[in-house]
């Protein structure tokens, strides 16, 4: 049973450059939250998606778009980076049954903005 | 507003000692969800154990205990004769609940432990 998934492992792009994160949750799941992790600092959550819809989004500007397709699968973009978009970006999945469920992780994308 | 707060940055003990990991959040609801996750050096968050608001019963699981007190608002989690394999960032989280549409989760800044030979 595959967990969550993530690519690219890690990612350098300059300042102003676009970035596309991908995502596939572990077999069952339909719900794919993203956050993201400044060094040192906790995740923070970015949003979520179901049924191919943002359901929820946290304190991050319009730059910070995404999507999910039909297979349940997602990407993160991030149009016209800052500096401080340099983090650990990172994918959960979970089952959306009425009530909160546990959200597993991926290993993470690690992404340097220069 | 909903806040977790680990006030533990990092601790380090040698092995086989105890140690105990503080957790404090601050809700106004009152049906929400206490989690616990372990984030080794290679990334990947792994979830330890989900507790809901209605449950205060405290739970083992082999060397890892959790303590659970809403008069206080701490969910403290203590690993008994640590391992060097114990060496890690735990996190602790709170789920806002929204229904129908999963929780999103608040973490807070995380405990580094480190666990010496």
């Amino acid at each position: 049973d595959a967990g969550v998934t993530q690519s690219p492992t890690h990612l350098i792009k300059t300042r102003g450059q676009q970035v596309t994160l991908r995502c596939s949750p572990k077999s069952g799941h339909d719900t794919v939250s993203w956050y993201q992790q400044a060094l040192g600092q906790g995740p923070q959550f970015i949003f979520q998606y179901y049924e191919e819809e943002e359901r929820q989004r946290g304190n991050f500007p319009d730059r910070f778009s995404g999507h999910q397709f039909p297979n349940y699968s997602s990407e993160l973009n991030v149009n016209a980076l800052l500096l401080g978009d340099s983090a650990l970006y990172l994918c959960a999945s979970s089952k959306l049954s009425g009530v909160t469920d546990t959200q597993y992780f991926g290993p993470g994308t690690r992404l340097t903005v220069l | 507003a909903q806040k977790v707060t680990q006030a533990q940055t990092e601790i380090s003990v040698v092995e086989k000692e105890d140690v105990t990991l503080d957790c404090v959040y601050e809700t106004r609801d009152t049906t929400y969800y206490l989690f616990w996750y372990k984030q080794p050096p290679s990334g990947e968050l792994v979830f330890l154990i989900r507790r809901n608001s209605f449950d205060e019963q405290n739970e083992i699981s082999g060397r890892y205990s959790w303590n659970f007190q809403k008069s206080t608002s701490s969910f403290n989690f203590t690993i008994t004769a640590s391992q060097v394999v114990d060496s890690a960032v735990y996190f602790c989280a709170l789920s806002e609940l929204i229904y129908n549409q999963g929780g999103k989760l608040i973490f807070g800044q995380g405990t580094e432990l480190s666990v010496k030979p």
